[in-house]
C-alpha cells in the first residue's frame, strides 16, 4: 500500500538540539498526525492539524500543515533522552473515516 | 479498559496455519481499525469497522484475511493459511467517533515460520 515519504530516515542528535523532520506526499491530504513509537508499543497520537497552513504547538513540538497540503513538518526543540523513538507521520483524506497513511518513520535518537 | 488491549501479545505459527487475533477497544468506542506494520515500515491500513459492521475493508490483502466484530464490541483478525509474508505487528486502535483521534493497542507480533 502507500507509504508517505519521510525524511530524513533516521538522526543521531545531542541532547539539547533541536530537531527537524518533514513528510511528503504526491496527493492531498485534508488532515496531517505526528505520531511517535516506542519499542514493542503502538503509535501514541502528537499533534493533529486540520488546516492548509496551520501551524500548531504541543510542548516543545511543533508542527505545520503545507500549504500545497502534500506535506508537513515537526519540529521538535530542546531534545531530550525521552524523545528516543520513530516518528510517524500520516495523513487522512475526507470521506474515507478514519483510514490513514502512514510514513516510513524518521527514527530518532538523542545522545547525552 | 483503560486502552486497547490486543490478545496474543507474540504468536508464532506454522506456515498453512490458521490463526486469530483479539482486539478489546477502549471501552464505549465505537470506531475500531486493524493496521499491519511490517519490519521498518509504517503501519498500512487493513480495515475499519463502525459499529458491527465493516465500513472500509479496502486494506484486506487478499481473500485470506477476513475480521469480525459481531457485538460491536471486541474483534477478531483471522489469518486463514498463513504465508511467511504475512509476519509483522498487526496493530488495532479505537475511536469513539470516526475522524477522532484513534488509540492504538501493543500490537500482537505475529510470525509465521
Amino acid at each position: 500500500g502507500q507509504q508517505l515519504n519521510q525524511s530524513p530516515q533516521s538522526m543521531f542528535i545531542q541532547e539539547g538540539e533541536d530537531v527537524s523532520m518533514n513528510c511528503t506526499s504526491s496527493s492531498i491530504f485534508n488532515t496531517w498526525l505526528w505520531y511517535k513509537q516506542d519499542p514493542g508499543e503502538g503509535p501514541v497520537l502528537l499533534i493533529a492539524l486540520y488546516k492548509a497552513g496551520e501551524l500548531t504547538s504541543n510542548g516543545r513540538l511543533t508542527a505545520q500543515f503545507g500549504i500545497t497540503r502534500k506535506d508537513s513538518f515537526l519540529n521538535i526543540s530542546a531534545s531530550i533522552p525521552s524523545d528516543v523513538g520513530i516518528y510517524f507521520c500520516a495523513g487522512q483524506r475526507s470521506g474515507t473515516a478514519s483510514k490513514l497513511t502512514f510514513g516510513t518513520g524518521t527514527r530518532l535518537q538523542v545522545t547525552l | 479498559g483503560a486502552g486497547v488491549s490486543q490478545t496474543p501479545s507474540n504468536k508464532v505459527t506454522e506456515k498453512g496455519k490458521y490463526v486469530e487475533l483479539r482486539c478489546d477497544p477502549i471501552s464505549g468506542h465505537t470506531a475500531l481499525y486493524w493496521y499491519r506494520q511490517s519490519l521498518g515500515q509504517g503501519p498500512e491500513f487493513l480495515i475499519y469497522f463502525q459499529g458491527t459492521g465493516a465500513a472500509d475493508d479496502s486494506g484486506l490483502p487478499n481473500d485470506r484475511f477476513f475480521a469480525v466484530r459481531p457485538e460491536g464490541s471486541v474483534s477478531t483478525l483471522k489469518i486463514q493459511r498463513t504465508e511467511r509474508g504475512d509476519s509483522a505487528v498487526y496493530l488495532c486502535a479505537s475511536s469513539s467517533v470516526p475522524n477522532t483521534e484513534a488509540f492504538f493497542g501493543q500490537g500482537t507480533r505475529l510470525t509465521v515460520v
